[in-house]
């Protein structure tokens, strides 16, 4: 079955820096890959995803990118905010079939003012 | 609004008792899921449920039962045969093709005491 890998799973940046958080996943089939940001005590939100027919997705400060030979996808935030602090998880599925989400183990992201 | 709404937000059991969590969602999506979240780890599949009236274990069913009697609605128990069941539980939901991907519920923190 899939397996997804996230690192780092603790990220501290400067307001206003920029920050990055990769995945890597393992079933070449996979086609749906979402980026969830889950505040202390909430469920997870939906803040970007890509499919795997396009390489780079941009939304105001956030841009995810897939690599599908090396099969790994990255998010980017930029121009950091405090509001951005947060767990961050990565996921992998495919649109067909069952389309179970397979999560990342999670990133910790700590925006310093 | 639309939305999934899980219910208690907290909830102690007791050694050897059964308990239910409640999900509800009116977004009219099909598929519904849920998830264990432990401290520091990812999200994992319980069971999942594409169409009502039948669902699918995930990687972690064993000591929980789920029922899908209306499209609404996705009860989970936790059995007296889970042996470690202290953790924080999403549901979640989903259209065919992961549009938008999944919507998350708030949770429900299940503390055994």
């Amino acid at each position: 079955g899939e397996n997804v890998e996230q690192h780092p799973s603790t990220l501290s940046v400067q307001e206003g820096d920029s920050a990055v958080i990769k995945c890597t996943y393992s079933d070449s089939a996979s086609n749906y890959f979402p980026w969830y940001k889950q505040e202390l005590g909430k469920g997870p939100q939906l803040i970007i995803d890509i499919r795997s027919n396009v390489g780079e997705k941009k939304d105001q400060r956030i841009a995810v990118t897939l690599n599908k030979t090396a099969k790994h996808f990255s998010l980017h935030i930029t121009e950091t905010q405090p509001e951005d602090s947060a767990v961050y998880f990565c996921a992998a599925s495919m649109i067909q079939g069952a389309q179970k989400l397979v999560f990342g183990q999670g990133t910790r992201l700590t925006i310093n003012p | 609004d639309g939305g999934i709404t899980q219910s208690p937000k907290y909830l102690f059991r007791k050694e050897g008792q059964n308990v239910t969590l409640s999900c509800e969602q009116n977004l009219n999506h099909d598929a519904m899921y849920w998830y264990r979240q432990d401290p520091g780890q990812g999200l994992r599949l319980i069971y999942y449920s594409q169409i009502v009236n039948d669902f699918q274990k995930g990687d972690i069913a064993e000591g929980y039962s789920v029922s899908r009697e209306k499209k609404e609605s996705f009860p989970l128990t936790v059995t007296s045969a889970q042996k470690n069941p202290t953790a924080f539980y999403l549901c979640a939901s989903s259209i065919q093709g992961l549009k938008n991907g999944y919507t998350f519920g708030s949770g429900t923190r299940l503390t055994v005491v």
